[in-house]
């Protein structure tokens, strides 16, 4: 089984619509992050959460939720998804410490019409 | 000011020869984290290796290693003997300390590299 598990994997929805993406993990991390991915550019940080109680704004939260249900479980939503909002989305994890890397789910394709 | 650049949007490379892929970073921060992470084209984010700023020697992994240049702040990454399965996007990234803490990762924009028969 995979550490990180996001669902859905794939997802086609219309504007305006409200969406759920959601994250779990087994790898006992503090740390969630909600990243955006668009062609050309690298991962852009949407929120980040740091324990249960500690949820943080990315760079471009605008448009974004997140709820931080458990330490193994971290969601993010669209409360009214537009189509530029269509993109890669990627959960990931890790532990406190700088030399530790990011473990990150397959990521969700988003497509909004 | 970008934190991460990486200035090769694409590269090309004849399979089993060497490749690098640069990366030049800022900071300001003595405590940070350099790692580099393949995606290939099913999308997943695979973490290839990692440089500490103190680290006094070069990281290797395999066929990979970072050619960490501190004082030019660049962490290059070297594949070697490369291999048709490398063809993928490559990501910098860098993490930093934070009031005592570490931060999330910052990512470069990525350098699609494309392994030649």
């Amino acid at each position: 089984d995979a550490d990180v598990t996001q669902t859905p994997r794939n997802r086609i929805t219309k504007t305006g619509k409200r969406i759920m993406l959601e994250c779990s993990q087994t790898k006992g991390h503090d740390r969630m992050y909600w990243y955006r991915q668009d062609p050309g550019l690298g991962l852009r940080l949407i929120y980040y959460s740091f324990d249960v109680k500690d949820i943080n704004k990315g760079e471009i939260s605008d448009g974004y939720s997140v709820s931080r249900q458990a330490q193994a479980k971290f969601s993010l939503s669209l409360e009214s998804a537009i189509p530029n909002q269509t993109a890669l989305y990627f959960c990931a994890t890790s532990a406190g410490t700088v030399n530790q890397p990011q473990h990150f789910g397959d990521g969700t394709r988003l497509s909004i019409l | 000011a970008q934190k991460i650049t990486q200035t090769q949007p694409g590269m090309f490379v004849q399979e089993k020869e060497a490749v690098t892929l640069d990366c030049t970073y800022d900071t300001s921060d003595p405590s940070y984290g350099l790692f580099w992470y393949k995606q290939p084209s099913s999308g997943e984010m695979i973490f290839l290796i990692y440089q500490g700023s103190y680290d006094q020697q070069n990281a290797t992994e395999g066929r990979y290693s970072l050619n960490f240049q501190k004082a030019r702040k660049s962490a290059n990454l070297v594949i070697s003997a490369s291999q048709l399965g490398d063809s993928a996007m490559y990501f910098c990234a860098m993490r930093e300390r934070f009031r005592g803490s570490a931060r999330q990762l910052t990512f470069g924009s990525g350098t699609q590299l494309t392994v030649l028969p």
